[in-house]
C-alpha cells in the first residue's frame, strides 16, 4: 500500500465551487505539504503543516485553505475554485528535519 | 522571483552516455540540496541529496556535484538507461532557518534513447 494518498486523483469542476483534496499517509511523519504543479514552473508550496496544531502560508496560499485533521490527515480546500486553479495537487510528508519530502501521487485539478 | 533555476527544459541522450543535469541558485544560504525524479501520473521521488559541506555525492549511477561559489550543482547519470527517462526536479533548502521547506526548480525533462 502507498505511503502517502491522494483523493480523488482526477477532479473537474466548474468555476465558484468548492472543492476538498484529501491527503493520508502512514508513514508516521508529523510534517505535511501541500504542492501545485504548473507547466514550466516546478512545484510552488501552498501550506505547510509542522504538527496537527501548526498550519503555514507557503508561497502561492491565497484562494486555499486547509486543516490538519490529525496526524495522519492533511486537507486543502479550494472555496470558491477558479480556472488559473486548474493544476496538478501534490501532497508531501517528511520527517523533523524535513531533508526529504515523500510525495503522494497527485491530483488533477481541472477548474471550467 | 525564482530562487532555484533550471534552464534547460529538455535534454535527450543515447542509452549507455552521461547525462548531465543542471540546476543554478541564487539565495547562498541554502544549506541542502536534493534531485527529485517524476515520471508521469506519479509524484516526485526522492533520488540524491547533498549538504552544502560537500561538494559531491555518489549513488551508484547517480552523482551530484555542488559549487557553491558558483551557485550551482549537477545530477550526472552514468551510464544512462532508458528507464531514466522522467521529469528531473532539483530543489533546495534552508533546513534550520525554515525547516526543511524546498524550493524547486521548473524541472528538466530527460530523455534517454536506446
Amino acid at each position: 500500500d502507498a505511503d502517502v494518498t491522494q483523493t480523488p486523483r482526477n477532479r473537474i469542476t466548474k468555476t465558484g465551487k468548492r472543492i476538498m483534496l484529501e491527503c493520508s499517509q502512514t508513514k508516521g511523519h508529523d510534517r505535511m505539504y501541500w504542492y501545485r504543479q504548473d507547466p514550466g514552473l516546478g512545484l510552488q508550496l501552498i501550506y505547510y503543516s509542522f504538527d496537527v496544531k501548526d498550519i503555514n502560508k507557503g508561497e502561492i496560499s491565497d484562494g486555499y485553505s486547509v486543516s490538519r485533521q490529525a496526524q495522519a490527515k492533511f486537507s486543502l480546500s479550494l472555496e470558491s475554485a477558479i480556472p488559473n486553479q486548474t493544476a496538478l495537487y501534490f501532497c508531501a510528508t517528511s520527517d523533523l528535519w524535513g531533508n526529504e519530502q515523500f510525495f503522494g501521487p497527485g491530483t488533477r485539478l481541472t477548474v471550467l | 522571483d525564482q530562487q532555484v533555476k533550471q534552464n534547460s527544459p529538455s535534454l535527450s541522450v543515447q542509452e549507455g552516455r552521461i547525462s548531465i543535469l543542471n540546476c543554478d541558485y541564487t539565495n547562498s544560504m541554502f544549506d541542502y540540496f536534493l534531485w527529485y525524479k517524476k515520471y508521469p501520473a506519479e509524484g516526485p521521488t526522492f533520488l540524491i541529496s547533498i549538504s552544502s559541506i560537500k561538494d559531491k555525492n555518489e549513488d551508484g549511477r547517480f552523482t551530484v556535484f555542488l559549487n557553491k561559489s558558483a551557485k550551482h550543482l549537477s545530477l550526472h547519470i552514468v551510464p544512462s538507461q532508458p528507464g531514466d527517462s522522467a521529469v528531473y526536479f532539483c530543489a533546495a533548502s534552508l533546513i534550520y532557518n525554515q525547516g526543511g521547506k524546498l524550493i524547486f526548480g521548473q524541472g528538466t525533462e530527460l530523455s534517454v534513447k536506446p
